[in-house]
């Protein structure tokens, strides 16, 4: 079974630029989740997902961030325009049963 | 607001012993899930074990097992027989059940060493 598939692993940008994330969810997988991961940090739930409906994004800072997940299966991450503090690890995860399953990450550095 | 607090920032210990990780956590929720993950220097998100709050007897995987202690809101991982491959952070997870596709809430995770 193929895992949860993010792109791209790594990007460095300047503050005020833009940015996107990817993620493929496990086939069959209706949940889907963005979690941002700060050095030295658990992750933090920014975005989820069910199907292509949003079911909590209490904690997604909406003034430059946004995600959407047209079709119910892959989603985007944006940032635009970035800053100095979204320097983290970007983690899609998508859910089965109680357990989440987690993809590789990106890693964003902004400059 | 659940909350998951791991109090050990960082331990090592030697190959082949065995160590405790600590986790807490709070919550007036009577059903819900706990896990432990697993993030080594690749950054992904390994599940290592994974607890009902509803099952008494404590999950077990491999060299892996926890002690789970439902009143006193405590879910402990033991690893026996440590191994060099072991060496990454440890995050300890919540999740409310019910539907069972809630958020889950992570400690701030335990770095653990070990050492050759």
């Amino acid at each position: 079974e193929a895992g949860v598939a993010q792109s791209p692993r790594y990007k460095i940008i300047e503050k005020r630029q833009s940015v996107a994330f990817w993620c493929n969810p496990i086939s069959g997988h209706a949940t889907l989740y963005w979690y941002q991961q700060i050095l030295g940090q658990g992750p933090k739930l920014l975005i989820q997902f069910q199907n292509n409906g949003v079911v909590d994004d209490s904690q997604l800072p909406k003034d430059r961030f946004s995600a959407e997940r047209l079709k119910g299966v892959d989603s985007t991450l944006k940032i635009q325009p970035a800053k100095l503090e979204d320097s983290a690890v970007y983690l899609c995860a998508s859910n089965s049963w109680d357990t989440q399953y987690f993809g590789p990450g990106t890693r964003l550095t902004v400059l | 607001a659940q909350t998951v607090t791991q109090s050990q920032p960082e331990m090592s210990v030697q190959e082949a012993e065995t160590v405790t990780l600590s986790c807490t956590y709070d919550t007036s929720e009577n059903n819900y899930y706990l896990f432990w993950y697993k993030q080594p220097p690749s950054r992904q998100m390994i599940l290592v074990i994974r607890q009902e709050a509803y099952k008494q007897q404590n999950a077990t995987e491999n060299r892996f097992s926890v002690n789970f202690q439902k009143a006193a809101k405590s879910f402990s991982l033991k690893i026996s027989d440590s191994q060099l491959g072991d060496t990454a952070m440890y995050f300890c997870a919540f999740a409310h059940g019910g539907v069972g596709d809630d958020k889950i809430i992570f400690g701030k995770g335990t770095r653990l060493h070990i050492l050759p």
